[in-house]
């Protein structure tokens, strides 16, 4: 089946230091990636996305890259900010038997600290 | 604000006790996915509706039923409510089903609280 597994935390950063957070999937055929992040209170919010492998997804900074031949999805910035403290889902989108529901990671609470 | 709207943001019932849980998607968008978020089980898929239609079902248990309505609202209606219940609950809209993959739009979610 489909599954999504990332890096448990709590991660606890200085401000801008670097930052990963690791996904990797399971999933038959080709299925879309995504990073959605969470701030305290709120719903989820897409943070970035890609569709096909090798495609780099950015935003606001952060990037992650679809590699298909390790099945990863890794999370980086390269210099965190207070503001970036939330909750990082990794997830994926396969149509294959899904009928597209997104399965998420389990979530990662990333903390930075001035 | 997301353009996905859910009411009520906080609901506190009793065990046995049955509730409704209310979602608009955003304007144009015909797909509505509920989630259940709890901190041992994450994120849990619990239905999908396309247009009024049932499309997938996910880990909803069978005290749990959900429909959409013609004005594709929806709502998630939870019955004979346990304690581990208690989550917080999102609701999600997408703009068409199996088509350019741009993910959802959640709402900010309903805590529901089992007491």
């Amino acid at each position: 089946g489909n599954s999504v597994t990332q890096m448990e935390g709590p991660v606890t950063l200085s401000e801008e230091a670097f930052l990963t957070i690791n996904c990797t999937y399971t999933a038959t055929g080709y299925p879309s990636l995504f990073w959605y992040v969470q701030y305290p209170g709120e719903g989820l919010q897409l943070l970035l996305k890609a569709t096909k492998a090798d495609d780099k997804g950015s935003n606001k900074g952060f990037e992650a890259t679809y590699r298909k031949e390790t099945t990863s999805f890794h999370l980086e910035k390269g210099s965190v900010q207070v503001s970036d403290s939330a909750v990082y889902f990794c997830a994926l989108r396969n149509y294959g038997g899904s009928q597209g529901n997104l399965i998420f990671g389990k979530g990662t609470k990333l903390s930075v600290k001035p | 604000d997301s353009g996905v709207t859910q009411t009520p943001k906080h609901l506190i019932t009793a065990t046995g006790q049955r509730v409704t849980l209310r979602c608009s998607p955003r304007s144009g968008d015909l797909s509505v996915y509920w989630y259940q978020q709890s901190l041992d089980q994450g994120l849990q898929f619990l239905i999908h509706y396309y247009n009024g239609e049932e499309r997938a079902k996910g880990n909803i248990l069978e005290r749990f039923s959900a429909q959409q309505f013609p004005d594709l609202h929806s709502e998630l209606n939870l019955s004979s409510l346990e304690l581990g219940d208690s989550a917080l609950y999102f609701c999600a809209s997408s703009a068409v089903k199996g088509i350019g993959d741009y993910g959802y739009t959640f709402g900010s979610g309903t805590r529901l609280t089992v007491v």
